[in-house]
């Protein structure tokens, strides 16, 4: 099935500063799914990317989907302490059956 | 308020004696799903749901049991839990129609989280 990597598993990042999460896949996907889950949170979904080379942002954030749809990735740019939290990435194949990375948690120090 | 209920929240039980977790979502979705969430391992899916009276088994199946016999419940039943279920549960559900086009598709989109139950077995 599709299994997707993501990295970094931990990223202590200083207020204003950008950063980068990465989701990679050995398979072409259908599609991925951003999520982020605070601390004793539930995940809560963020974005959908389905189409090849796709861009879209959301405030600070930028998400992009590869050319390929083997990878993803997140930019959060000028980061503040909102942004703390583990990010999750996860797609699904066409039977309804998901697969969420093991999520990059996000540490910012002020 | 749009939303996904689990109950109970926290539960400590023993090694052998059956129980189930509750979901309900009151977002009419057809489709729901049941993960678990264990340190450094990110959400595993353990059975989900595409509509009424169709469940599929995710990745970690074993050791569980679900039901949909109606849209907005999706229970996960435990029927002899032992201590490597201890975990953080969490329910989800979705719709299965395209948000631009309102077409039911194959997949899901976006998932709803309820707010997860924690659950320690000894």
């Amino acid at each position: 099935g599709q299994q997707v990597m993501q990295i970094p598993q931990y990223q202590h990042v200083q207020e204003g500063e950008d950063f980068t999460t990465y989701c990679n896949s050995s398979t072409t996907l259908s599609n991925i799914q951003w999520y982020k889950q605070r601390p004793g949170g539930h995940p809560v979904f963020l974005i959908q990317l389905v189409k090849s080379g796709e861009v879209k942002k959301q405030k600070r954030l930028t998400f992009q989907f590869g050319e390929a749809k083997k990878n993803s990735s997140l930019h959060i740019t000028a980061t503040q302490t909102t942004d703390v939290g583990t990010y999750f990435c996860a797609t699904t194949d066409s039977w309804g059956k998901f697969q969420f990375g093991a999520g990059t948690q996000v540490v910012v120090t002020p | 308020e749009a939303q996904v209920t689990q109950n109970p929240r926290y539960l400590i039980t023993v090694t052998g004696k059956k129980l189930t977790v509750t979901c309900s979502q009151n977002m009419n979705h057809e489709y729901m799903s049941w993960y678990r969430q264990d340190p450094g391992l990110g959400l595993r899916q353990i059975y989900y749901s595409m509509n009424v009276e169709v469940t599929d088994k995710g990745d970690v199946p074993e050791g569980y049991k679900v039901s949909r016999k109606e849209k907005r419940n999706f229970p996960l039943i435990l029927e002899s839990p032992s201590p490597n279920q201890t975990s953080l549960y969490f329910c989800a559900s979705s719709s299965r129609r395209d948000p631009t086009s309102g077409r039911s598709t194959p997949s899901s989109y976006e998932q709803y989280f309820g707010p997860g139950t924690r659950l320690t077995v000894t």
